[in-house]
């Protein structure tokens, strides 16, 4: 099993543009997250989704979006960039056991 | 709403002793699970413990273990006989499992940094 892969691993993105950060678990988990981490600071929920063509808000929502049409994939959108996107995004599922499995991260930088 | 604090930005240890990392947490809800996560500077999350709310007794992974005292709402991490490559960020979580309806979501602490000096 891959786990829970990423792609891209880094970006740079210009104010105003738009771009889909990528998603992928092998592991048939229902339940997957996507959380941001700035510099110094723990992570914070973005968006989760428990099941295909069910996602809801997490505690960060303004400025991105997501999609869930597959128990494997969970994009997430950002619609017009701005400099206060720059973070670390991580993407991670959960099988109800007690461990969530985490993505290796995306470092993106909007300027 | 749940909340995490760790309380110590940084700390330092010496090569082969033991330090404890600070956490306290605020719930309402009397089922919750709590996390030991570290961070090294390649970034990815790397989980090292778990603490259920009703687990009589305190979680125990190899040199981890999680000193849970309930009353006093801590869930502190003490690492024994430090290495160099412990040396990371280390963030404290809390998951609700209270009727469902946390669907896994992770609350997290704002860090530590830990340094080990041989």
């Amino acid at each position: 099993n891959a786990g829970v892969t990423q792609t891209p691993k880094f970006h740079i993105l210009k104010i105003g543009q738009s771009m889909t950060l990528q998603c992928t678990q092998d592991m048939n988990h229902n339940y997957m997250y996507w959380y941001r981490q700035d510099p110094g600071m723990g992570l914070k929920l973005i968006y989760y989704s428990v099941g295909a063509g069910i996602t809801d808000k997490g505690e960060v929502p303004n400025g991105y979006n997501v999609s869930r049409s597959t128990t494997e994939d969970f994009p997430l959108r950002l619609e017009l960039a701005a400099p206060s996107q720059t973070s670390v995004y991580f993407c991670a599922s959960w099988d109800i056991s007690y461990e969530q499995y985490f993505g290796p991260g995306t470092r993106l930088t909007v300027t | 709403a749940q909340k995490i604090t760790q309380t110590q930005p940084g700390m330092f240890v010496q090569e082969k002793e033991a330090v404890t990392l600070d956490c306290t947490y605020d719930t309402s809800d009397q089922s919750y699970g709590l996390f030991w996560y570290k961070q090294p500077s390649s970034g990815e999350m790397i989980f090292l413990i778990y603490q259920g709310s009703y687990d009589e007794q305190n979680a125990t992974e190899g040199r981890y273990s999680l000193n849970f005292q309930k009353a006093r709402k801590s869930a502190n991490l003490v690492i024994s006989a430090s290495q160099l490559g412990d040396s990371a960020m280390y963030f404290c979580a809390m998951r609700e499992l209270a009727g469902g309806t946390s669907y896994g979501k992770l609350t997290f602490g704002q860090g530590t940094i830990l340094t080990v000096h041989p």
